[in-house]
């Protein structure tokens, strides 16, 4: 089974402060992903990473920057948290060997709060 | 430009009863489509997808069925049970795209006792 796993799963932060959200995945996986979920705006993504070192940006990657190491770990970083930025957090990620049916495994996700 | 769209952001359906979740995506690139289940406080899980190549996919009690000229896809759960209580979410991904997936806003699910 795949395993995508978030360092935390609920997380308060104030506005002004660095945040780092880490993931790892276990299968050797070559794509990660980060998304965030908000009410009424579904599945929004941030930042993708095709291989280590790299990293595209999403949809939303304003505000965010990521690493990525080592393969198995995709960190996304708030350089400055907003209250804007109170959201779902959620890591994925994918085989990337090219097959048509490659498909994302999600971590649980982590609940940032900033105040 | 939301090119993948679930318009109705809810649905109740009695226990035993069918449930046919819509979702309609507006890029003819796409080829690839996915349906992912999401309970609160939890992270997506793969529910089932399809290929542009077929207009039918089934997995035991989820069906998708895939209308390519309607560029419209439906999830129908058959029967439906309280677990199937959750957030469903359409995904497409296009050729190329190297796994980058388009998600719909998501529909809540509430299958009544």
């Amino acid at each position: 089974d795949v395993k995508v796993t978030q360092s935390s799963r609920y997380l308060v932060k104030r506005t002004g402060e660095k945040v780092f959200l880490e993931c790892v995945q276990d299968m050797d996986h070559e794509n990660m992903f980060w998304y965030r979920q908000d009410p009424g705006l579904g599945l929004r993504l941030i930042y993708f990473s095709y291989d280590v070192k790299m990293k595209e940006k999403g949809d939303i990657p304003e505000g965010y920057s990521v690493s990525r190491e080592k393969k198995e770990r995709f960190s996304l970083i708030l350089e400055s948290a907003s209250t804007n930025q109170t959201s779902m957090y959620l890591c994925a990620s994918s085989s990337g060997q090219g097959l048509i049916t490659d498909t994302q495994y999600f971590g649980p996700g982590t609940r940032l709060t900033v105040l | 430009d939301q090119q993948v769209k679930q318009n109705s952001p809810s649905l109740s359906v009695q226990e035993g009863r069918i449930s046919i979740l819509n979702c309609d995506y507006t890029n003819s690139m796409f080829d690839y489509f996915l349906w992912y289940k999401k309970y609160p406080a939890e992270g997506p899980t793969f529910l089932i997808s399809i290929s542009s190549i077929k207009d039918k996919n089934e997995d035991g009690r989820f069906t998708v069925f895939l209308n390519k000229s309607a560029k419209h896809l439906s999830l129908h759960i058959v029967p439906s049970q309280p677990g199937d209580s959750a957030v469903y979410f359409c995904a497409a991904r296009g050729t190329g795209a190297n796994s980058k997936l388009t998600f719909g806003k998501g529909i809540t699910l509430s299958v009544r006792p």
